[in-house]
């Protein structure tokens, strides 16, 4: 199936570790993005990166890191664990046209739980 | 203040009922986008538009570019249609994919 693919898509680890979330999108799309979504359900963009580009929103600590092997990968890579990293973290991609800002297809999300 | 309003935060309605829910923005836009969130968690888009008017299936969404203002209209509601409705908006000055979302609109439609 064409789709954006997050694994795991639960993860719960103890707070100082490091994790990472994989993301992969089989769309031929050109431009990935993580999201964050808080306890209270609020989304925040965290980080878009095309093939030019890495794009890091200023409000993400340096803990976060995203690492694209090509352009069909985005991964997620958090040091350092605290509580306040706990939320599900969302895969998104679209293709960069003319017009800007294109239509986003999401994968189903990670929940990390630091304890 | 967010630079994106969403009202009302929470809507129930009967089955077959016609639901407005609104967005408001105070920034300039390139796209605004409409986002349906299942209670499983999935997150859709359901549209992306810059101005006028997108009609796909029950749903309507309008913008008004001059006023900051959209719509997401559900004509003869159905149970299924239960979930929460995101609003964002792509800003510009802001880079691709930089949304700014609105916190939500969270519906249930009652058989």
């Amino acid at each position: 199936d064409t789709a954006v693919s997050q694994t795991p898509k639960y993860l719960v680890t103890q707070m100082g570790n490091d994790k990472s979330i994989k993301c992969e999108q089989n769309l031929g799309h050109d431009t990935m993005y993580w999201y964050k979504q808080d306890s209270k359900k609020f989304l925040k963009i965290m980080f878009s990166y095309n093939n030019k580009e890495l794009i890091i929103n200023e409000t993400v600590p340096n803990r976060f890191s995203p690492k694209s092997p090509d352009k069909a990968h985005l991964n997620l890579h958090i040091n350092s664990l605290e509580l306040g990293d706990s939320a599900v973290y969302f895969c998104a991609s679209s293709h960069h046209g003319t017009s800007g800002a294109n239509v986003l297809t999401f994968g189903a999300g990670s929940r990390l739980t630091v304890l | 203040k967010n630079e994106v309003e969403q009202s009302p935060q929470n809507l129930t309605a009967q089955e077959g009922e016609f639901i407005t829910i609104n967005c408001s923005y105070s920034v300039g836009i390139s796209a605004l986008h409409w986002l349906q969130q299942h209670p499983g968690g999935g997150i859709v888009s359901l549209f992306m538009l810059s101005s006028g008017k997108k009609k796909h299936g029950r749903l309507i969404a309008t913008i008004n570019i001059q006023e900051k203002h959209s719509s997401l209209h559900i004509t003869a509601s159905h149970p299924r249609d239960s979930a929460v409705y995101i609003c964002a908006v792509s800003w510009y000055g802001g880079s691709q994919g930089n949304l700014i979302f609105g916190k939500g609109t969270k519906l249930s439609v009652k058989p």
